[in-house]
């Protein structure tokens, strides 16, 4: 069984500041890992995943996850933060193959400081 | 495409009544899904479904029926609305690893 765990239900940045939102995950074998973004009243959207090769993962709109196994995580990262950036993020595990069944993290609420 | 439609956007439904949340999708995805979201708990899968006629439970299945009869729907039922029903439902199609997620809907039982 995996699971996923999400540090800080919220996170607030100032615009222009770096964005650090953090994820780890336990998982019986190598892991899919994604990080899925949710706008408000909004469907969730991809901005990245990995699934092997390069640890360094990067998404949409300058987000980046570097997958680290020896920590478990694959925290997610923006050098710059923009007003645009506001929302709820997610992180989510799944057992490799197809990665069809995903576990989510409770989410992180990002809130830009103007 | 239209990718994933989910119908109606928003219900109130008053216990022990039943309804059906309607997903459709249109990208010949063989592998679709069902959540539910509630806060602080992220999203937790109810039931799926690897083609047409296979369905399985999730992690959360008591209280819904699914069916799936064709590629392109995938219907969630509940038979007996209960309050800690009130949720906000994701229907979702998966294809090389990344899942489609729909709209959603907002559903509340009084």
């Amino acid at each position: 069984a995996q699971s996923v765990t999400q540090l800080g239900s919220h996170v607030s940045v100032s615009e222009g500041a770096l964005v650090l939102l953090r994820c780890n995950y336990s998982s019986s074998v190598p892991p899919y890992l994604f990080w899925y973004v949710q706008y408000p009243n909004q469907g969730l959207q991809l901005l990245l995943k990995y699934t092997t090769g390069a640890t360094l993962v990067k998404g949409i709109n300058g987000f980046e996850a570097e997958f680290k196994k020896s920590e478990t995580s694959f925290h997610l990262t923006k050098p710059s933060a923009h007003m645009s950036d506001a929302a709820e993020y997610f992180c989510a595990v799944a057992l490799g193959g197809s990665a069809r069944q995903l576990t989510f993290g409770s989410g992180t609420q990002l809130t830009v400081l103007p | 495409n239209a990718g994933v439609t989910q119908t109606p956007k928003f219900q109130v439904l008053k216990t022990g009544q039943s309804m059906t949340l309607q997903c459709a999708q249109d990208m010949n995805h063989e592998y679709m899904s069902w959540y539910r979201q509630d806060p602080g708990m992220g999203l937790r899968l109810i039931h799926y479904s690897v083609g047409a006629g296979i369905t399985d439970q999730g992690e959360v299945p008591n209280g819904y029926n699914v069916s799936r009869s064709t590629t392109e729907d995938f219907p969630l039922r509940l038979l007996s609305a209960a309050p800690s029903q009130t949720s906000v439902y994701f229907c979702a199609s998966s294809y090389l690893g990344v899942q489609y997620f729909g709209p959603g809907t907002r559903l509340t039982v009084t």
